[in-house]
């Protein structure tokens, strides 16, 4: 166990509305990672943080931001939600030499 | 982007069966992971293969690691219920940071 909780678990919104989702971890790891779950599309990083307020984009950020203003916690927000972002959403950190990485339970959030 | 490619995407066996997963890419990869997942929940690392040709097992499952390092392939032996769920490959990206993950074999271990 890594440590690693994410709040909300479950979340529904309407398009337009700002988001944030939170990923907490207890262990004081440098990396932590946003990513989205869709059906065919797998697991796709989103932004990624080296340390704090050190944050980078992966390969879908657009219509994302992040924060990490603290070791533990890590914010994924969505300014303005839309329906495309409906997925589950997974927070993860790196604690091996080799970038092994270590997942939350998930967000849920559907976008009506 | 280095892509991983698995197949295959569904497997539905009967337990008992064996069954294998393959992860292929046209990129070199330092090293590759392998999660399970199972639903409502993160994904879980089960092995990072390191050395080409290299195979770890982990009970009734081997993994090996392609001499090339380009691709790696799962074998499960005397497949149980238990083994169901969603297993990702991942290896890591050029920049040393991320991973790049597969999109997945869903299998399905029916008594």
């Amino acid at each position: 166990d890594a440590g690693i909780t994410q709040s909300p678990r479950h979340k529904v919104t309407e398009t337009g509305t700002p988001v944030t989702l939170r990923c907490h971890q207890t262990e004081n790891h440098r990396y932590m990672y946003w990513y989205r779950q869709d059906p065919g599309h797998g697991l796709r990083l989103i932004h990624y943080s080296y340390g704090v307020k050190d944050t980078d984009k992966g390969e879908v950020s657009d219509g994302y931001s992040v924060s990490r203003s603290k070791t533990e916690d890590f914010l994924l927000t969505l300014e303005s939600a839309t329906s495309s972002q409906t997925s589950v959403y997974f927070c993860a950190i790196s604690a091996g030499p080799l970038n092994e990485q270590f997942f939350g339970p998930g967000t849920r959030l559907t976008v009506l | 982007t280095q892509l991983l490619e698995q197949s295959p995407q569904f497997l539905s066996i009967q337990e008992g069966e064996n069954l294998t997963v393959y992860c292929n890419s046209s990129s070199v990869f330092s090293s590759l992971q392998w999660y399970r997942q199972e639903p409502g929940e993160g994904p879980v690392l089960l092995v990072t293969v390191v050395t080409g040709g290299e195979v770890k097992k982990l009970k009734r499952l081997t993994f090996q690691f392609g001499d090339a390092r380009k691709d790696s392939s799962l074998h499960i032996t005397a497949a149980q219920p238990g083994d169901t769920g969603l297993y990702l490959c991942a290896g890591v990206s050029n920049s040393g940071y991320a991973l790049n993950f597969g999109k997945g074999t869903s299998l399905l271990v029916t008594p």
